[in-house]
């Protein structure tokens, strides 16, 4: 199976913070890598597909970069809704899997 | 819009099969691939497989040999067998589509909370 890994596990920031995640595959996926937003108690939502494709409707303050292995979630400007978890999965290999998490939490 | 509705025991007992169905609306079950994703108390999400109608199936190497899915067009429900569980298969359960068959999940149900427990 593809390896996920993110960085960092958890990150405090505050409104208004530009912030960046990380997210490494353990072999080249190409493009192939979607962004997930998930708020307690509630399911994942897909923020990104292709790597830097936003989904209809998502804020354009979320943007997504990086190709082969190294890819990067950006936040810029953060908003009091963003303080969640995000998910990084991969979509190369038709065995899905998922980073870890990052966790942004209030500063 | 499409929704997703996850059903079943919220309460199985070890050895036993957990058998869940996701109920779809707003659209075709039979357009879309249909998954099964888990998340534990950890927080790791986890793919266990996916079914486009009944004959194109993959799973999760890992579970491969527990799972089985089924599709149900009549009543536009996908479902879910994992056999053998133990306390490792207590998690949150997610059906999830692929609408666009690129591999990622784009509707998701709320989830429904599975306890491996005597």
């Amino acid at each position: 199976d593809i390896q996920m890994t993110q960085s960092p596990s958890t990150l405090s920031a505050s409104v208004g913070d530009r912030v960046t995640i990380s997210c490494r595959a353990s072999q080249p996926i190409g493009s192939w890598l979607a962004w997930y937003q998930q708020l307690p108690g509630k399911a994942p939502k897909l923020l990104i597909s292709k790597a830097f494709d936003l989904e209809s409707g998502v804020p354009s303050r979320f943007s997504g970069s990086g190709s082969g292995t190294e890819f990067t979630l950006t936040i810029s400007g953060l908003h009091p809704d963003d303080f969640a978890t995000y998910y990084c999965q991969q979509y190369q290999d038709y065995w899905r899997t998922f980073g870890q998490g990052t966790k942004v939490e209030v500063k | 819009q499409l929704r997703l509705q996850e059903s079943g025991p919220g309460l199985v007992k070890p050895s036993e099969t957990l058998s869940l169905t996701c109920s779809v609306s707003g659209g075709s079950v039979g357009d879309y691939y249909c998954n099964w994703i888990r998340q534990t108390a950890g927080g790791g999400l986890e793919w266990i497989g996916r079914i486009y109608s009944s004959a194109n199936i993959n799973f999760n190497p890992s579970l491969k040999s527990r799972v089985r899915m089924s599709v149900d067009m009549s009543k536009n429900q996908f479902s879910l067998d994992l056999a053998s569980v133990t306390a490792a298969d207590t998690a949150v359960y997610y059906c999830s589509t692929d609408s666009k068959w690129f591999g990622y999940f784009d509707s998701w149900g709320p989830g429904t909370l599975v306890t491996v427990s005597s």
